[in-house]
């Protein structure tokens, strides 16, 4: 069952910028929204972003989402050490008539 | 306030069935453009999703694993199941299910549960 594609790690400096890319296919980045999550270990699962760049109430303006063809990119601005934690780009896939999830990246905050 | 709870048992032993269940509170499970998934982390692993059900009761299996599972839901115990048969110590991990909300042609899982630690050990 093929999956997303995203970097297996990033990094950045307090305040800094750092994005993180999530690649598919036309069967679900291609054809519908991407969405991400942000977990740490012995959590659930939070939605960061959804419909591609929508903010649930309560996300910072600082987490921001975009998509192109078939991939997108989750933006994280003005960097903070609380934002250490894995992030997951995940989107439905209509062949499979349900989700695939990326591999996952874990954001290190220097 | 919207709450998913995982629970089930800890320790399970290869080739048996692993019955998890998911109840809900702060919603229904027959509400239109909602449903349940069932996703899982293998340690050190990535998130894998596993099965939904929807308001409809309409329902897909993770295409490696539909041999061996089954979901379903009681709405009045506002409960969601997931079987998993023939497990294998690769099916260790942390099981989480998670609300799907529908809104026009998107779906995203807007709630999640804490998760629950299953082995698969002898």
């Amino acid at each position: 069952q093929s999956g997303l594609t995203q970097p297996p790690s990033a990094s950045g400096t307090p305040g800094q910028r750092v994005t993180i890319s999530c690649s598919g296919s036309i069967l679900n980045i291609g054809s519908n929204s991407v969405n991400w999550y942000r977990h740490l270990p012995g959590t659930a699962p939070k939605l960061l972003i959804f419909s591609n760049n929508q903010r649930p109430s309560g996300v910072p303006d600082r987490f921001s989402g975009s998509k192109s063809g078939t991939s997108a990119s989750l933006a994280i601005s003005g960097l903070l050490s609380e934002d250490e934690a894995d992030y997951y780009c995940a989107g439905w896939d209509d062949s499979l008539n349900g989700w695939v999830f990326g591999g996952g990246t874990k954001l290190t905050v220097l | 306030q919207v709450t998913l709870k995982e629970s089930g048992p800890v320790l399970v032993k290869p080739t048996e069935t692993l019955t998890l269940t998911c109840t809900v509170s702060g919603f229904s499970l027959s509400n239109v453009r909602m449903g349940v998934s069932w996703i899982r982390q293998p340690p050190g692993k990535a998130l894998e999703w596993l099965a939904n059900i929807f308001s409809n009761e309409r329902k897909s299996y993770s295409t490696s694993l539909k041999t061996r599972l089954t979901i379903s839901r009681d709405t009045s115990k506002s409960q969601v199941v997931l079987s998993l048969t023939k497990t294998d110590h690769v099916d260790t991990g942390t099981y989480y299910c998670a609300r799907i909300r529908e809104d026009h042609i998107d779906r995203y899982f807007d709630y999640w549960g804490q998760g629950t630690l299953v082995t698969v050990s002898s």
